[in-house]
This record gives C-alpha cells, sequence and structure tokens, in this order.
C-alpha cells in the first residue's frame, strides 16, 4: 500500500512563493501527480513527476526525489486565486489505473 | 473536449434507497475512473475501466455498489440500499492510455446525501 502525507493548511501572501511537501511510501513507484482543487470543484492537473528532478511550468514547479519518497510543489507569484486545497497523488507499478491521494493541503492565500 | 460530465451533480436519498449517478468521459479517453472524497480528505479510488472492461475494484467497493460502462464510452455508478456512510462526493474521471503521463481529468461530481 501507499502512505501519503502532506501538511493540512499553508498560509501565504500574495506575491510569495509557498512550497508544500509530499512524503509517500509505495511498494513499486510509477509516477506522482499534483492536482489543485477548490472548494466544491473538480481536482485539475498541474504537474506530473516520474524522474528524479524539477519540472516547470509557468508559476507551478514540482520536485520529486524517488529515493526519498519525496515531491513538493512550488508555487511563485501567488495570486488570490491560488487558495485552494493542492493534491499530491500517487501511482504504483501494480496499477496503472489508481492514484492514491493524500489529504490535500489547503493553501490560504492572504492580502 | 467538454470536458468530463458527471449527472446529477446532487442527490438526496432517504437510506435505503437506490441510487444511480451517471458519467460520460472526455470523448477519446478509453480510461474512466471512478473516486469518493469526503470533506477535508483526497479522492479514494473505487474502480476504473478501460475501454468495457472493469480492471480493478477497490475493497472499499462493497457488493452494494456496482458500476457499467457497457459500450466502453458512458459509466453508470449504482449503490444499492444506501447508508448513511455512503455520504460523499463521488468523482469520476478519464484518461487516454497511449502514455503514462497521461493525467486523469475529473468532472465535478455527484454530491450524495443520505438523510
Amino acid at each position: 500500500g501507499q502512505n501519503i502525507d502532506q501538511p493540512t493548511e499553508m498560509t501565504a501572501t500574495e506575491g510569495a512563493i509557498v512550497q508544500i511537501n509530499c512524503t509517500y511510501q509505495t511498494s513499486g513507484f510509477n509516477g506522482l501527480f499534483w492536482y489543485q482543487q477548490h472548494a466544491g470543484e473538480a481536482p485539475t492537473f498541474l504537474s506530473y513527476n516520474v524522474l528524479d528532478g524539477l519540472e516547470e511550468k509557468g508559476r507551478f514547479s514540482s520536485f520529486l526525489s524517488r529515493s526519498k519518497g519525496y515531491s513538493y510543489l512550488l508555487l511563485k507569484e501567488l495570486q488570490m486565486k491560488d487558495s485552494a486545497s493542492y493534491l499530491c497523488a500517487v501511482r504504483d507499478q501494480s496499477s496503472w489505473g489508481k492514484l492514491q491521494f493524500g489529504a490535500g493541503t489547503q493553501v490560504v492565500v492572504t492580502p | 473536449d467538454t470536458g468530463v460530465s458527471q449527472n446529477p451533480r446532487h442527490k438526496i436519498t432517504k437510506r435505503g434507497q437506490n441510487v444511480t449517478f451517471r458519467c460520460d468521459p472526455i470523448s477519446e479517453h478509453n480510461r474512466l475512473y471512478w473516486y469518493r472524497q469526503t470533506l477535508g480528505q483526497g479522492p479514494e479510488f473505487l474502480t476504473y475501466f478501460q475501454n468495457e472492461a472493469q480492471l480493478e475494484k477497490s475493497r472499499l467497493l462493497s457488493d452494494r455498489f456496482s458500476a457499467e460502462r457497457p459500450k466502453g464510452s458512458f459509466s453508470t455508478l449504482e449503490i444499492q440500499r444506501t447508508e448513511q456512510g455512503d455520504s460523499a462526493m463521488y468523482l469520476c474521471a478519464s484518461s487516454g492510455a497511449h502514455h503514462s503521463n497521461q493525467p486523469q481529468h475529473f468532472g465535478d461530481g455527484t454530491r450524495l446525501s443520505i438523510l
């Protein structure tokens, strides 16, 4: 099985940077996804990592270290609309279908 | 591409009743997934289909739950003899199968409330 841990809540100021950490334990790692979810809405895909290193997409970057079972999502130049829950999800080799999600990190952006 | 569509958006029913939800995936996607999400938690995997074949089912999917995808397009999730613990958001997602990095795209979900 998989255990996925991420902080429950983080608060940051508009324009600042926030880093959301995710640690996981899996029997056979096969990819890590980050999703954003606003209250009452569907999760929307942000990034995918399967190899070690940093993936950058505009204001969002995601990093993976497979040996440490660790990823982070970096949000730069925070905007009020970035207030949302950020979900870390892991896929393992035993299943090409199932994603195992963490409980999500609620990011609150203040003026 | 109109995205993943789920109906109804909300369902309120009495305990013991049966309910059925529908999911229409993105048209070119052959994989379809069902998840359940409760407040303050991430989505929990229930089951997934590749075309019409149901390839994996979670232990969470008790015998009261059944999912179908008869023609490999839309899917239905039925819950029989609903219980209060079934109250949750039921999310459907779809993806293509050609590349491992293809993300799952989620619908807005069906919120089920059991009275």
